[in-house]
């Protein structure tokens, strides 16, 4: 059973840091091409990034709005998934999703139960 | 590519059918676009319906179909239940690209 459990994630200031992590299991990992998705408060949800497989060149995609403050990482040894959020932003208060990445019919197939991120001062 | 506009609620009695529709330019969906349909109940992850327009994922119910065409793709659940009230969102992705965007999610509500 694929199961995707995040953490991390809790109250912040605005411009600080955090690093959500995502633990993977059920499945092949390192040959997993995996997202973040994020939803705020009453909100719908918004694509944040993707990372491919290493044997698929391992390449970074994020979305527009948050390209320059977001970072995806996966560490393939400890079937693990990273997202560094630097210089929070309030609108940045979100549930953030781990979710795989079918990318032969392009679909979010599992997600994991979120983690929490509120950025207030 | 832009947001996809979805109705913000529908409704439907136990037992009816209903259909939630996803449009946008004819650019954001149709041909080399590949729609999905994701069904969230409050405080829970979102979980995959549909992928491709029209294939149901493993273990959905045949009660939850999807159609689409240039600019419109729709996902109909007949035989309304009360476990179906929910926000249903669609998702497009363009073929060969990067770019995909959300629908801005329907309530459904089973009255």
């Amino acid at each position: 059973e694929v199961q995707l459990v995040e953490s991390g994630g809790g109250l912040v200031k605005p411009g600080g840091s955090l690093r959500l992590s995502c633990a993977a299991s059920g499945f092949r990992f390192s040959g997993a091409w995996m997202c973040w998705v994020r939803q705020a408060p009453g909100k719908g949800l918004e694509w944040v990034g993707r990372i491919r497989s290493k044997t698929d060149g391992g390449t970074v995609e994020y979305a527009a709005p948050v390209k320059d403050r977001f970072t995806i990482s996966r560490d393939d040894s400890k079937n693990s998934l990273y997202l560094q959020i630097n210089s929070l932003k309030t609108e940045d208060t979100a549930t953030y999703y781990c979710t795989t990445w079918n990318y032969w019919e392009y679909y979010f197939d599992s997600w994991g139960q979120g983690t929490l991120v509120s950025v207030s001062s | 590519q832009s947001a996809l506009t979805q109705p913000a609620s529908v409704s439907g009695s136990p037992g009816q059918s209903i259909t939630i529709s996803c449009t946008g330019p004819s650019s954001d969906i149709g041909d080399y676009k590949a729609v999905s349909w994701y069904q969230q109940h409050p405080g829970k992850a979102p979980k995959l319906l549909m992928y491709d327009v029209s294939n149901r994922y493993s273990g959905i119910s045949h009660r939850f179909s999807g159609s689409g065409s240039a600019s419109r793709a729709s996902l109909t659940i007949s035989g309304l239940q009360a476990d179906d009230e929910a926000y249903y969102y669609c998702y497009s992705y363009t073929r060969g690209t990067s770019a995909g965007a959300f629908g801005g999610g329907t309530k459904l509500t089973v009255l």
